[in-house]
């Protein structure tokens, strides 16, 4: 099993809403990201769980949550969103032991925000 | 912290001629680089990795990247382009200070001509 699955696939939120954004690997990784991708521009990491204790945040703003509840298993809590946050949300994991690892995809969730 | 450049955010190729797709990194020890494909509305696949083990690395699809660390580049290429290998291509570069970070390129949008 190499996927990493990612639900909802389409979430539509207005800016006084909690949502939450799901990631799952089966692969054993201990590593998992959360990237935040807008139209025409490349990935940008968000957070970065290693061995379920968070070791990135890239200054994001509080109003994403991150969660790791176990090892498989990727939350991103929504609130209080923005317009501006409206984008394609991309849950990603690597073995995390092996500097050589490659980041597997999810299919990712687009979000979009009222 | 190491980065990636992409020359050219648009490609346009003929069915049939040979696919390049530029990428330089910038970093003064052996770079970990990887070749992503992302078609729309879905997540990024890997194509093929650079992890010091051989200069030329072949991926699927039949797509092959060189390593020129005098150039300090990691083109893509592809022989024959088809119809289907119409996406948008990142190159991206582990960094080997917090080595879980993975950061990419601008991208290039690769449109192939019937």
């Amino acid at each position: 099993d190499t996927e990493v699955t990612q639900t909802p696939k389409h979430l539509v939120m207005g800016m006084t809403n909690k949502k939450s954004l799901k990631c799952e690997q089966h692969m054993g990784h201990r590593a998992m990201y959360w990237y935040k991708q807008k139209a025409k521009k490349p990935p940008e990491l968000m957070f970065v769980y290693s061995y379920e204790k968070l070791s990135i945040n890239e200054s994001v703003p509080s109003r994403f949550s991150p969660e790791c509840p176990n090892s498989s298993l990727l939350n991103l809590h929504l609130h209080a969103l923005q317009p501006e946050d409206s984008a394609l949300y991309l849950c990603a994991s690597r073995t995390g032991t092996a500097n050589t690892g490659e980041l597997f995809f999810g299919e990712g969730s687009r979000l979009t925000v009222l | 912290a190491q980065s990636v450049t992409q020359l050219g955010s648009h490609v346009s190729v003929s069915e049939g001629a040979l696919v390049l797709l530029r990428c330089n990194y910038s970093s003064s020890v052996p770079p970990y680089l990887f070749w992503y494909v992302q078609y729309p509305n879905q997540g990024l696949q890997l194509l093929l990795k650079y992890t010091s083990a051989a200069t030329l690395v072949k991926g699927i699809n039949g797509f092959e990247a060189e390593f020129k660390k005098s150039e300090t580049s990691f083109h893509l290429t592809k022989p024959s382009a088809h119809m289907s290998d119409a996406a948008e291509y990142f190159c991206a570069v582990l960094n080997s200070g917090g080595y879980q970070k993975v950061t990419f390129g601008t991208g290039t949008k690769l449109q192939v001509i019937p």
